[in-house]
């Protein structure tokens, strides 16, 4: 029973347009939500965050949107460049269950194509 | 960076032996979680700490144990591995307030 969807593995985008990363969750009790950046044999890194209470969060390039009622979020990463080629996952947590778990989705594997 | 280091970060070992993971930080954070990655399956929890003796199943723990007798080290062990722990396996760390994690590099762990 997967609670953090990521349904496509992989996107190609075009260097200095938009990309759009989808995540979806199905466990209501998740309240705070992150994106990581992977590269190859290196561990994630933090990309980005949002609480429930928020529906969006900028942080230069990259903004996270949040539909709490779609139980949906998605990671818009503007322009695109080729360093952002990478694998990226969405991860939830529910901060009220104390010990702050992340459950991760699959990954979507980003090329950004120069 | 962050202080936290795996080791080691290559392995090989032989079906049926114990093979131990270490997991080292000098942060002082309190929560430290092991996870692995494989194709198709993404991050998956094992095993997490929420501090020293404190510790707790994740979702893919059978096969698995780990210990925590100081802050800074966590230890995962393989009571005999086999094939299907052929994985890389992350160590992570975090603190309460933001929830986020920091990630060591990972151990490439092949089991023949």
């Amino acid at each position: 029973d997967q609670q953090v969807k990521q349904n496509s593995p992989s996107l190609s985008v075009q260097e200095g347009r938009i990309s759009i990363l989808n995540c979806d969750y199905t466990n209501s009790m998740f309240d705070y939500f992150l994106w990581y950046k992977k590269y190859p044999a290196e561990g994630p890194t933090f990309l980005i965050s949002i609480s429930s209470i928020k529906d969006k969060n900028e942080d230069g390039r990259f903004t996270v949107f949040l539909n709490k009622s779609a139980k949906h979020l998605s990671l818009h990463i503007v322009p695109s460049q080729p360093g952002d080629s990478a694998v990226y996952f969405c991860a939830a947590t529910s901060t009220g269950a104390g010990s702050y778990q992340l459950t991760f989705g699959k990954g979507t594997k980003l090329s950004v194509i120069p | 960076d962050a202080g936290i280091t795996q080791s080691p970060r290559h392995k090989v070992t032989e079906t049926g032996t114990p093979v131990t993971l270490r997991c080292h930080q000098t942060e002082n954070h309190r929560y430290m979680y092991w996870y692995r990655q494989d194709p198709g399956h993404g991050l998956r929890l094992i095993h997490y700490s929420y501090g020293v003796k404190d510790t707790d199943k994740g979702e893919v723990s059978d096969g698995y144990s780990v210990s925590r007798s100081k802050t800074e080290d966590f230890l995962l062990t393989l009571e005999s591995a086999t094939s299907s722990q052929t994985s890389v396996y992350f160590c992570a760390i975090s603190e309460m307030q933001t929830g986020g994690y920091t990630f060591g590099s990972g151990t490439r762990l092949t089991v023949v």
